[in-house]
């Protein structure tokens, strides 16, 4: 499969705990998004890496979150001190760099905090 | 402010049918849009794109209409079937020169059912 991935696909955790989330792009991609999709809404921008440079951040991105791409690879979202409202599914996408094209994205990682 | 949204909730068709799916955006840079379809469970699949130059596009089975003028724009789904059941959500990206830096933005989407 050479999609993106994003790992793991659920968590479960409880609140005050801290979570990563990890997300591989199509390996040709430089661009690398992270969106939050709660239930019923279309996904909202967080933040966005043309290879290992965080260009922006949404201000849905507080200071309990942060996002690394070290290596122009692979991403990870940390979300420290849960909060309920942290509950989402939390999607990853990647696209090319060549002007406007399509994002594609991952199945995501659903959030649930007790 | 900048939005983009849907006309209709939801939607149901009967198998064979063509389906419209509209949406309405506010932002005139607009000037790259797509169209996603998401199942349960899954993320957003991408189906088809089109870009402020055009005002039509095909593919297979679908057909997206803009119209700049009323900002308005469109998915048409030929002979839909069961499979096509999912929720459909038209995106928007401003001109890459702005700070959006390619970022998407959203409409709250449509749920397509269809009817054996």
């Amino acid at each position: 499969d050479t999609g993106v991935s994003q790992d793991p696909r659920h968590k479960i955790t409880k609140r005050g705990q801290n979570v990563t989330f990890r997300c591989d792009p199509i390996s040709e991609h430089n661009r690398l998004y992270w969106y939050r999709q709660t239930l019923g809404q279309g996904p909202e921008f967080l933040t966005y890496f043309q290879n290992e440079a965080q260009l922006e951040k949404s201000r849905l991105l507080s200071d309990r979150f942060s996002a690394e791409r070290p290596k122009g690879s692979f991403s990870t979202l940390e979300i420290q001190r849960t909060e309920q409202g942290d509950s989402a599914m939390y999607l990853c996408a990647s696209s090319s760099g060549a002007g406007n094209q399509p994002q594609h994205f991952g199945d995501g990682t659903r959030l649930s905090i007790l | 402010g900048e939005s983009v949204g849907l006309h209709l909730p939801t939607l149901s068709v009967q198998e064979g049918d063509n389906s419209i799916i509209n949406c309405a955006y506010s932002n005139s840079a607009s000037d790259y849009f797509i169209w996603y379809k998401q199942e349960s469970g899954k993320g957003p699949q991408f189906i088809i794109d089109i870009r402020s130059n055009m005002d039509k596009r095909q593919g297979q089975r679908v057909t997206v209409l803009l119209n700049k003028t009323v900002k308005h724009l469109s998915l048409q789904i030929a002979a839909t079937q069961p499979g096509d059941s999912a929720v459909y959500f038209c995106a928007e990206i401003r001109y890459a020169g702005g700070t959006s830096y390619g970022k998407l933005t959203f409409g709250q989407g449509t749920i397509l059912t269809v009817h054996p």
